[in-house]
């Protein structure tokens, strides 16, 4: 059983859509907790970064962290075709000297006009 | 602010050569960590650097290999290039410090082919 698991999709919806994307992980020492865009042949954007368990939003997006549940979520509202594009959630276990990310397989997401 | 660059963009080599992929970390950044990306996967975690020692390393053999430099530039070096060598490696840069490091950004990955 890999330690971060994420559905592939892939996942298409309308513009204006509220999109949900979810990882469920195994490992309850993981503190940090990362979404990444991730566009073709480029390297992951950072969009989102939580400590812990709790509710972080910035503009569009939101992510929310459950440790009981092992479960994490990025919400993308009233999303945009510009959107369009891989997300991969990530999470380590201490930042002292750095991360060392463990990544699910990333959720395809295509956001039609 | 410069952001983390990485080169070659891309490049082909055969089985059993040896490569060498440079990254150039985020101003202000000290840590340096690289990922293996192979084609719709997740990226997979090679090994770290701070300050200019490995500090963490993934499930890797040792034919997988870096350097940091006191600038905190960084070298991976791959030797013996297998098939399955082929993917995308990615650079992260961050910064330590006592309190916690910021979280890693990426640059924009070099892209080998071994044939």
């Amino acid at each position: 059983q890999k330690e971060v698991e994420q559905d592939p999709g892939p996942l298409s919806v309308p513009e204006g859509a509220i999109v949900s994307l979810n990882c469920t992980y195994s490992n309850s020492a993981f503190q940090y907790f990362m979404w990444y865009r991730q566009y073709s042949r480029k390297g992951p954007e950072l969009l989102m970064y939580t400590y812990s368990s709790g509710n972080k939003e910035d503009g569009r997006f939101t992510a929310q962290v459950d440790k009981s549940s092992k479960y994490i979520s990025l919400f993308i509202r009233d999303s945009q075709p510009s959107d369009s594009a891989t997300y991969l959630c990530a999470m380590s276990y201490n930042s002292n000297s750095g991360y060392a990310l463990n990544f699910g397989k990333g959720t395809s997401l295509l956001v039609t006009p | 602010e410069t952001g983390v660059t990485q080169s070659p963009t891309h490049l082909i080599k055969t089985r059993g050569q040896q490569v060498t992929l440079r990254c150039s970390s985020q101003s202000g950044h000290n840590t340096v960590s690289w990922y293996q990306q192979a084609l719709g996967q997740g990226p997979q975690f090679i090994f770290q650097y701070y300050r200019e020692e490995e500090n963490g390393r993934g499930n890797f053999p040792p034919r997988f290999s870096g350097l940091q430099f006191p600038n905190y530039s960084s070298e991976l070096n791959v030797n013996a290039l297998e098939l399955d060598d082929s993917a995308l490696y990615l650079c992260a840069s961050s910064s330590g410090t006592s309190g916690g490091a910021s979280p890693p950004f990426f640059g924009p990955g070099t892209r080998l082919t071994v044939l």
